[in-house]
């Protein structure tokens, strides 16, 4: 059974250009949870969604933003690219909302911010 | 500020012996504690957690102590094995649930043969 798949695996831009990511989460897993790891920190908790609807959301500018597709697949969107973000992001899927044991990292997507 | 804090960035342990893993935390709405390993260009992989309401949770090689008075937790790993050598990432749950897992920066643990 496939786990949490991402895409692409890496990503040059430059600043100011926009960004979208994407998720595809471990089959029958309804909720996908977007993180961000800067090199040197944990990961940084930026959105969660459940049943195509935003549950959760960290602190992060309005630049970022994400949706859930019926599939449960997602997309995270960064607009205005800034040095700063360049970060690995991961997406985690999860059967329900709970934040627990059951959450499942995929391989991360390395954006490089020129 | 960093809620979640693991002060050691790196441990070298010798095979067969106890690595000891630690993680602080200063927020008390905490309510769930997790540890994740993490290998190189891998997603993290959940590893133990702990309820708030507990002390101790063990899974094998594997146990977790937490101490709610000095907000403290701890990982336990015996004996260690080389294929425990990873990044070992602390996180946990605020009690109000919707603002994901805050994580610590992470301890590499080198296991020496």
């Amino acid at each position: 059974d496939a786990g949490v798949t991402q895409s692409p695996t890496h990503l040059i831009k430059t600043r100011g250009q926009h960004v979208t990511l994407r998720c595809s989460p471990i089959s029958g897993h309804k909720s996908v949870s977007w993180y961000q790891q800067v090199l040197g920190q944990g990961p940084q908790f930026i959105f969660q969604y459940y049943e195509k609807e935003e549950r959760g959301r960290g602190n992060f500018p309005d630049r970022f933003s994400a949706r859930q597709f019926p599939n449960y697949s997602s997309e995270l969107n960064v607009n205005a690219l800034l040095l700063g973000d360049s970060a690995l992001y991961l997406c985690a899927s999860s059967l329900g909302l709970a934040l627990y044991n059951e959450q499942f990292f995929g391989p991360g997507t390395r954006l490089t911010v020129l | 500020d960093q809620q979640v804090k693991q002060n050691s960035p790196s441990l070298s342990v010798q095979e067969g012996r106890i690595s000891i893993l630690n993680c602080d935390y200063t927020n008390s709405m905490f309510d769930y504690f997790l540890w994740y390993k993490k290998y190189p260009a891998e997603g993290p992989t959940f590893l133990i957690s702990i309820s708030s309401i507990k002390d101790k949770n063990e899974d094998g090689r594997f146990t977790v102590f937490l101490n709610k008075s000095a907000k403290h937790l701890s990982l336990h790993i015996v004996p260690s094995q080389p294929g425990d050598s990873a990044v070992y990432f602390c996180a946990a749950r605020h009690g109000g649930g919707a603002d994901g897992l805050t994580f610590g920066k992470g301890t590499h643990l080198i296991i020496q043969p």
